[in-house]
């Protein structure tokens, strides 16, 4: 069965530090993968996708950036943390073959930054 | 653009009792699918249930279903025999069915629902 794997599950960050959030997926070959953002209270925001390694669409001008130098592994990077970067955020993937297509989460990286 | 509007921050339920949470949506596309999905006090989000927006029947998954009426875009989650496990914000979501986007979802701003022992 597939499962995603996402880390840390915490993180408290200064202001201007750099950010690497790492998601990878099992048991499946070629998902597409998102990068989502809950803020306080709020529902998700599609921030970043990718159908394939080194495919990234940004979908919200912003302070961060993604890569995926695998098949199966998502990153989520800054170089200079914000405050207004503190969220929920949440990996996600489908199996990208159309039809019956669902999006599962991942556990979800609380980042503070302070 | 897509738009999806939840219009009951918060909601009761007795437990054992039905409870029924709104959703309406606006999108320009002909093929998008609908979804809702529970995020517990753990904050992961899980999937209830799914609606393809060309079939007409409604989606069922245990007790959960959905009252999808494509015309007035509206679709409505239906709790049965509500359980204390199923306290938890609950999201709607509206996704377009094309090329690799079918996981970008616009979400709703999420309902509270509160189960009473």
């Amino acid at each position: 069965s597939q499962t995603i794997h996402q880390w840390p599950a915490t993180l408290v960050q200064p202001v201007g530090s750099p950010l690497s959030l790492e998601c990878t997926v099992e048991g499946t070959s070629n998902p597409n993968l998102y990068w989502y953002r809950q803020a306080a209270g709020r529902g998700l925001q599609l921030l970043f996708y990718s159908v394939g390694i080194g495919q990234i669409s940004s979908e919200v001008p912003q302070n961060l950036s993604a890569s995926r130098p695998q098949d199966r592994q998502f990153i989520l990077s800054s170089k200079k943390l914000l405050l207004s970067d503190s969220g929920f955020y949440l990996c996600a993937w489908t199996s990208g073959t159309g039809g019956d297509e669902k999006l599962f989460f991942g556990s979800g990286t609380q980042l503070s930054v302070l | 653009a897509q738009t999806v509007t939840q219009s009951q921050p918060e909601m009761s339920v007795q437990e054992a009792e039905t409870v029924t949470l709104s959703c309406t949506y606006d999108t320009s596309e002909s093929d998008y699918y609908l979804f809702w999905y529970k995020q517990p006090p753990s904050r992961q989000m899980i999937l209830v249930i799914r609606q393809e927006a060309y079939k007409q029947q409604n989606a069922t998954e245990n007790r959960f279903s959905v009252n999808f009426q494509k015309a007035a875009k509206s679709f409505s989650l239906k709790i049965s025999d509500s359980q204390l496990g199923d306290a938890a914000m609950y999201f709607c979501a509206c996704g377009e069915n094309y090329g690799g986007s079918q996981g970008n979802l616009i979400f709703g701003k999420g309902t509270k629902l509160s189960v009473k022992p």
